[in-house]
């Protein structure tokens, strides 16, 4: 079955360093991967996209990286922040389907 | 502002009861989404429109019906409310086709707290 996995558990990180996120999925065949950030109480907000044929994509402080053949996507903030806590949310679109599929997420904690 | 406006932002139904919930977006967009989300479970697909006149059914769309209105307007309805159906829901919007290929990804609204004793 389709299945898309982020680790459960939260990441707790001091700030200043890189925190890493990893997403794992299984008989997909994405086209574009993306990343989102949720807030409590909130929507998620679009953060990154990433195409099958790119390796990595920064923007500022994010850097994400897709390996199709290990079928893993990698987040990174670096010189995380506390405001940068929240959940962090993965999700695949193939291009046979006009839909996004979502991880569970990642809760981030970044301390003083 | 630009962006998806969804209301209400709360409700309690009971058992049985109806509701419609009504979204809206003002950014153009072709493709609408109502999505739902449980602890440990994510975000997971109820209905989408990928352009007006269209809707299909997504990963979990029994209890559900959608209706789209217009090029702006996406509502969910819940013709007989279970307890099941307590949860989250949260609307979005995206430009599928050239506007993912430019990068971009959804617009999610503000989401509706639902809860059917």
């Amino acid at each position: 079955s389709q299945k898309i996995e982020q680790n459960s558990e939260a990441l707790n990180i001091q700030e200043g360093k890189t925190a890493t996120l990893t997403c794992n999925y299984t008989n997909y065949s994405p086209a574009y991967l993306q990343w989102y950030r949720q807030d409590p109480g909130r929507g998620p907000v679009f953060l990154l996209l990433i195409r099958e044929n790119e390796k990595e994509k920064r923007k500022e402080r994010l850097k994400v990286t897709f390996d199709t053949t290990l079928k893993q996507s990698l987040f990174h903030i670096t010189a995380s922040q506390p405001a940068d806590s929240a959940t962090y949310l993965c999700a695949l679109l193939d291009t046979g389907f006009q839909k996004l599929v979502f991880g569970t997420g990642t809760r981030l904690l970044v301390s003083p | 502002n630009a962006g998806v406006t969804q209301t209400p932002k709360f409700q309690v139904l009971k058992t049985g009861q109806s509701m419609t919930l009504q979204c809206a977006q003002d950014m153009n967009h072709n493709s609408m989404y109502w999505y739902r989300q449980d602890p440990g479970m994510g975000l997971r697909l109820i209905y989408y429109s990928a352009s007006e006149g269209t809707t299909d059914k997504g990963e979990v769309p029994n209890g559900y019906n959608v209706s789209r209105l217009n090029k702006r307007e996406f509502s969910l309805r819940l013709e007989s409310a279970a307890p099941s159906q307590t949860s989250v829901y949260f609307c979005a919007s995206s430009e599928f086709g050239s506007g993912i290929q430019q990068g971009y990804g959804y617009t999610f609204g503000s989401g509706t707290r639902l809860t059917v004793v």
